[in-house]
């Protein structure tokens, strides 16, 4: 099974300043036939359900703020929130879903307010 | 606008059995992949099982495999979890997620608000 890994497991970042998370995965990711990673980012915010944030490692969904990207490749990922809102109180789990199951999630990142 | 609706979480004693429903609207349900996704209380995600467009193909998590089954019905758009021998460890709540349908099958691209299973004597 492939296990993801995520760091920090808590940041308080004050508002306007940058958020970064990473994620880590125990094996590629990337499918070399479509060079794409199998990675996604999505937010839970207190008493929700998660909302996918981000796929395919860095492409933001529909709807989702600019001020959200993501980088990586392989088995390197991270999750960056540009200027932070206070709407971005919430954890953020990476999730990789390449191949064969278990689809499994990162343990979480809780972002709070400094 | 993608609506998934889970219900049947209720509390059950060790060993016991339960069914859970997942009703979908506002797309077309027969054309994408669907997941279960479960959160214990105050803890992270973890996916539990997938099923294909047409129920051919399932695949589980190892914790439960043999004792969850999922299922669909595509006239119904109606997902569903059979949970048998259930654990404490089980209690969680239960998400059904639509996945892809051309790409993307197994990414979980809309999430319901949940259903609450209790594990407990």
């Amino acid at each position: 099974d492939i296990v993801m890994t995520q760091s920090p497991d808590s940041l308080a970042v004050s508002l306007g300043e940058r958020a970064t998370i990473n994620c880590k995965s125990s094996q590629s990711v990337l499918y070399s036939f479509n060079n794409k990673n199998y990675l996604a980012w999505y937010q839970q915010k207190p008493g929700q359900p998660p909302k996918l944030l981000i796929s395919w490692a860095s492409t933001r969904e529909s709807g989702v703020p600019e001020r959200f990207s993501g980088s990586g490749s392989g088995t390197d990922f991270t999750l960056t929130i540009r200027s932070l809102q206070a709407e971005d109180v919430a954890v953020y789990y990476c999730h990789q879903h390449y191949s064969r199951p278990p689809f499994t999630f990162g343990p979480g990142t809780k972002v709070e307010i400094k | 606008e993608v609506q998934l609706v889970e219900s049947g979480g209720s509390l059950v004693q060790p060993g016991g059995s339960l069914r859970l429903s997942c009703l979908a609207s506002g797309f077309t349900f027969g054309n994408y992949w669907m997941n279960w996704v479960r959160q214990a209380p105050g803890k992270g995600l973890e996916w539990v099982a997938n099923i294909n467009q047409d129920g051919s193909e399932k695949s589980y998590v190892d914790s439960v495999r043999g004792r969850f089954t999922i299922s669909r019905d595509n006239v119904k758009n109606s997902l569903y979890l059979q949970l048998n021998s259930l654990r404490a460890e089980d209690t969680a709540v239960y998400y059904c997620t639509r996945g892809g349908d051309t790409t993307g099958y197994f990414l979980s691209y809309s999430w319901g608000q949940g259903t609450l299973v209790t594990v407990s004597s």
